[in-house]
């Protein structure tokens, strides 16, 4: 299996900050990376999949970056809603495995 | 637009199977896949297993002696099983729809989860 892991696990971030939150896989997937977003009791979300495309409709301020072990999401300016939990996935191979996740919150 | 709904049982015991259904509403079923993916509380996500409207499966190897993912085209219907399940089996398990954009795999829409306990 291919391991996904996330750093930082948690952060916290005041309103119009710029956030970067990376995701390393243990071997390359190339530009196989999704990103979600998840906040509590809710589904997770889509935000962006193979590592740079923005899903329709998410807002702007999110981009995607990397390929091959080492991608990134950044917020460019944080808003009261994108306050939550965000997961990388990996689409290269079956299993299609998770990062452990990165909370942001309020500082 | 789209919608997935799912429900099943949300309290089991040990050794009982799990059984959860997810209809899909607005949306064509097939040339997609069909997924579940679980959270246990307070942890991350866990994919377990899809499935496309033709009825192939790819399972993870972690829980696969133990699942059967199948599907109904006439219902616009898939469903899971798990069986012998445990306390650590207890977790909100999603189900979602794969796709392909650009040649890269995603999952676009989700259920709002249904939320299981394995307890004696």
């Amino acid at each position: 299996d291919i391991r996904m892991t996330q750093s930082p696990s948690s952060l916290s971030a005041s309103v119009g900050d710029r956030v970067t939150i990376t995701c390393r896989a243990s071997q390359s997937i190339s530009s196989s990376l999704n990103w979600y977003q998840q906040k509590p009791g809710k589904a997770p979300k889509l935000l962006i999949f193979a590592a740079s495309t923005l899903q329709s409709g998410v807002p702007s301020r999110f981009s995607g970056s990397g390929s091959g072990t080492d991608f990134t999401l950044t917020i460019s300016s944080l808003q009261p809603e994108d306050f939550a939990t965000y997961y990388c996935q990996q689409s290269y191979s079956s299993p299609f495995t998770f990062g452990p996740g990165t909370k942001v919150d309020i500082k | 637009q789209v919608q997935l709904q799912q429900w099943g049982a949300g309290l089991l015991k040990p050794s009982e199977t799990l059984s959860l259904t997810c209809a899909v509403y607005g949306g064509s079923f097939s040339g997609y896949h069909w997924s579940w993916i679980r959270q246990p509380p307070g942890k991350g996500l866990e994919w377990i297993g899809e499935i496309n409207h033709s009825g192939s499966t790819d399972y993870n190897p972690s829980l696969k002696s133990r699942v059967t993912i199948s599907v109904d085209t006439s219902k616009k219907q898939f469903s899971l099983k798990l069986s012998s399940v445990t306390a650590a089996d207890t977790a909100v398990y999603y189900c979602a729809r794969g796709e392909l954009g650009g040649g890269y795999y995603y999952m676009g829409v989700w259920g709002k989860g249904t939320t299981v306990t394995v307890s004696s």
